[in-house]
């Protein structure tokens, strides 16, 4: 069965500090995708990142990068000089084959960005 | 850009109401999906669809039901709404292809008293 953990309940950093976000997941597949949402104060899920299970190439974007581990089964979501607009609860997410492709979600990550 | 659209946004009614949460996306998306949300937790996967006339429940269960009769339409309803339904409810699409990306509606925020 499909599993996405998200250890850190909250975090809280000041602005212009690095935070990673961790994400860890469980999946008997071989074939697998691992997302990253961004829910704002709004409500509005944003997507942010995917990542299939045969490509272990990090990704950098602007300021966000993300570190895919298969021997760790860790998909970790790093923002680099946060700003208060990245306040956000943010969801890493799993969608395997045998599970239909269907999304499943762990249960985020608050991030709270102070001035 | 993704089209989806919940209405309505917000939504206070009595126990023992029927109700139903309307979802619509102009994208031709075949997978629709519905999530249940406790205010900033984790999301919860209820129902999904793979197409019309093709439902399916998720991993929470719920005393909800839906229904998938135009690719474009997935309703989801309540027959008897109970307190225990106060939640958000989220509704979301995506492409037929197997890696794909979710597009989120606003959500309708469900208050049963």
């Amino acid at each position: 069965a499909q599993k996405v953990t998200q250890a850190q309940t909250e975090i809280s950093v000041v602005e212009k500090e690095d935070v990673t976000l961790d994400c860890v997941y469980e999946t008997r597949d071989t074939t697998y995708y691992l997302f990253w949402y961004k829910q704002p104060p709004s409500g509005e899920l944003v997507f942010l990142i995917r990542r299939n299970s045969f490509d272990e190439q990090n990704e950098i974007s602007g300021r966000y990068s993300w570190n895919f581990q298969k021997s760790t089964s860790s998909f970790n979501f790093t923002i680099t000089a946060s700003q208060v607009v990245d306040s956000a609860v943010y969801f890493c997410a799993l969608s395997e084959a045998t599970g239909g492709f269907k999304t499943i979600f762990g249960a985020g990550t608050r991030l709270f960005v102070k001035a | 850009e993704a089209d989806i659209y919940q209405t309505p946004r917000y939504l206070v009614i009595g126990t023992g109401k029927k109700i139903t949460l309307e979802c619509s996306q102009t994208m031709g998306h075949d997978k629709m999906y519905w999530y249940q949300q406790d205010p900033g937790m984790e999301l919860h996967l209820i129902h999904y669809s793979y197409g019309v006339n093709s439902t399916e429940k998720g991993d929470l269960s719920s005393e909800s039901t839906v229904s998938r009769i135009r690719t474009e339409h997935f309703p989801l309803t309540l027959e008897s709404a109970r307190p225990s339904h106060t939640s958000q409810y989220l509704c979301a699409s995506s492409e037929r292809k197997t890696n794909e990306k979710l597009f989120f509606g606003s959500g309708t925020q469900l208050s049963v008293l």
